[in-house]
């Protein structure tokens, strides 16, 4: 099955810094790239995708890039705000009948 | 995400007692999975179906089973509880299309069991 794992495990910055979450995966066919977002107490949900012919997507102050050749993807934040705060996670999938196989997560503080 | 429902949302129980846990989903989607997230940690993949005929194992399938009685219902049930089974359970649900495979999750099932 697809190995993925994400790093750093938890992350803290400064409110208006940046941060960036990196996941690496082991399927080669992967070919969409979704970041969810968990909030505390809350379900995860989607917060931006690439697919495997974009390499970058950007909405406000989010950014997705995919690097296929070395099989990683990152999310960037910019100006980070406290309600950013959060466990992210990634779940990379090859298509077809393929389960989705998500990351380990990343906690995200944002100190006011 | 109102489209995806569990019940119950909270449930405590004592070990040894057989429990259900019950997602709908008014989304149309084809594919259901059930979820295991413990405190601090990620998610493990109980049991996921691909359509109503279609019941595969997750990672940690032990000590669970599960019933797609139609596209729109996926139970999870507790065949006899245990303390380790103490978590945040969610169902989530997807459309499958080769390009993509985006997870719609229902609020979760707080269950503790004593």
């Amino acid at each position: 099955g697809e190995n993925v794992e994400q790093h750093p495990s938890t992350l803290s910055v400064q409110e208006g810094d940046s941060a960036v979450i990196k996941c690496t995966y082991s399927d080669s066919a992967s070919n969409y790239f979704p970041w969810y977002k968990q909030e505390l107490g809350k379900r995860p949900q989607l917060i931006i995708d690439i697919r495997s012919n974009v390499g970058e997507k950007k909405d406000q102050r989010i950014a997705v890039t995919l690097n296929k050749t070395a099989k990683h993807f990152s999310l960037h934040i910019t100006e980070t705000q406290p309600e950013d705060s959060a466990v992210y996670f990634c779940a990379p999938y090859s298509g077809g009948y393929q389960k989705v196989t998500f990351g380990t997560g990343t906690k995200l503080q944002v100190i006011p | 995400d109102a489209d995806v429902t569990q019940t119950p949302r909270n449930r405590i129980t004592k070990t040894g007692k057989r429990i259900m846990l019950e997602c709908s989903q008014t989304k149309g989607h084809d594919r259901m999975y059930w979820y295991r997230q413990d405190p601090g940690l990620g998610l493990r993949l109980i049991y996921y179906s691909f359509d109503v005929k279609d019941i595969n194992k997750g990672e940690i399938s032990d000590g669970y089973s599960v019933s797609r009685q139609a596209q729109a219902k996926f139970s999870l049930s507790l065949e006899s509880a245990i303390p380790n089974q103490t978590a945040l359970y969610f169902c989530a649900t997807s459309k499958r299309l080769d390009t993509q495979e985006t997870q719609y999750f229902g609020p979760g099932t707080r269950l503790l069991v004593l």
